[in-house]
């Protein structure tokens, strides 16, 4: 199993300013991502997050908006920049071990309001 | 790439009685489907997966089912409880693809007293 801490837990942040959320996992895995979740809504993902290199990012998400970074096997984080309203949803981070069908284990996401 | 579609959105049912979720999926090459139960406020968690292998999982009152011919799966809930009151996610893993999820819309299940 793997147990992933996120921070912060919840934000409210000014339009135009930057968030970095944090995640960190108890062990080593595989591969990292972060989602988006709009209140009542599913869960959608951002992009794959890469140790050492470059994330890969899904349509629709551009690194200029959401850099991402992955500098060991345990720590990601995201950053949501030049914020605007419509940034205003949970972030959650996910993480896998192993190397093929295996559980993904998530943060406690982050609750973020652009004001 | 892969598209998941879940049904339905809302179910209520009595405590006690059994509730059923559906998915489908589109592309015959996934290969992994877990399903994910996120209770208010909380982060979602694993309740059981089933491989494309495996026609059925059991684990005590949970179950899914999978008909790869038809491209679904369901997950089935027997003597629900009102602990069981959460949104139940439905995912598909395409095979190579570098193990990411798409997931379903999410059924909100209310077990009612």
């Amino acid at each position: 199993s793997a147990v992933i801490s996120q921070k912060p837990s919840r934000d409210i942040c000014q339009r135009g300013t930057s968030l970095t959320i944090q995640c960190q996992v108890d062990s080593q895995v595989t591969m990292m991502f972060w989602y988006r979740q709009q209140p009542g809504q599913s869960l959608t993902l951002i992009a794959t997050a890469n140790q050492g290199s470059e994330a890969t990012y899904e349509s629709g998400f551009v690194i200029d908006k959401f850099p991402i970074s992955r500098p060991n096997l345990t720590f990601s984080t995201l950053t949501v920049s030049n914020m605007s309203p419509e940034d205003s949803s949970i972030y959650l981070c996910s993480a896998r071990k192993g190397n093929m069908n295996t559980e993904a284990f998530f943060g406690q996401g982050t609750r973020l309001t652009v004001v | 790439g892969e598209n998941v579609e879940q049904h339905p959105s809302t179910l209520s049912v009595q405590e006690g009685d059994s509730a059923v979720i559906k998915c489908t999926y589109s592309d015959s090459a996934s290969n992994y489907f877990p399903w994910y139960k996120q209770e208010l406020g909380k982060r979602p968690q694993l309740i059981i997966d089933i491989r494309s292998n495996v026609g059925e999982k059991k684990d005590q009152r949970i179950a899914v089912t999978l008909n790869k011919t038809a491209k679904h799966f369901s997950l089935h809930i027997t003597e629900t409880q009102p602990e069981d009151s959460a949104v139940y996610f439905c995912a598909a893993q395409m095979e190579g693809s570098a193990r990411q999820l798409t997931f379903g819309s999410g059924t909100q299940l209310t077990v009612l007293p």
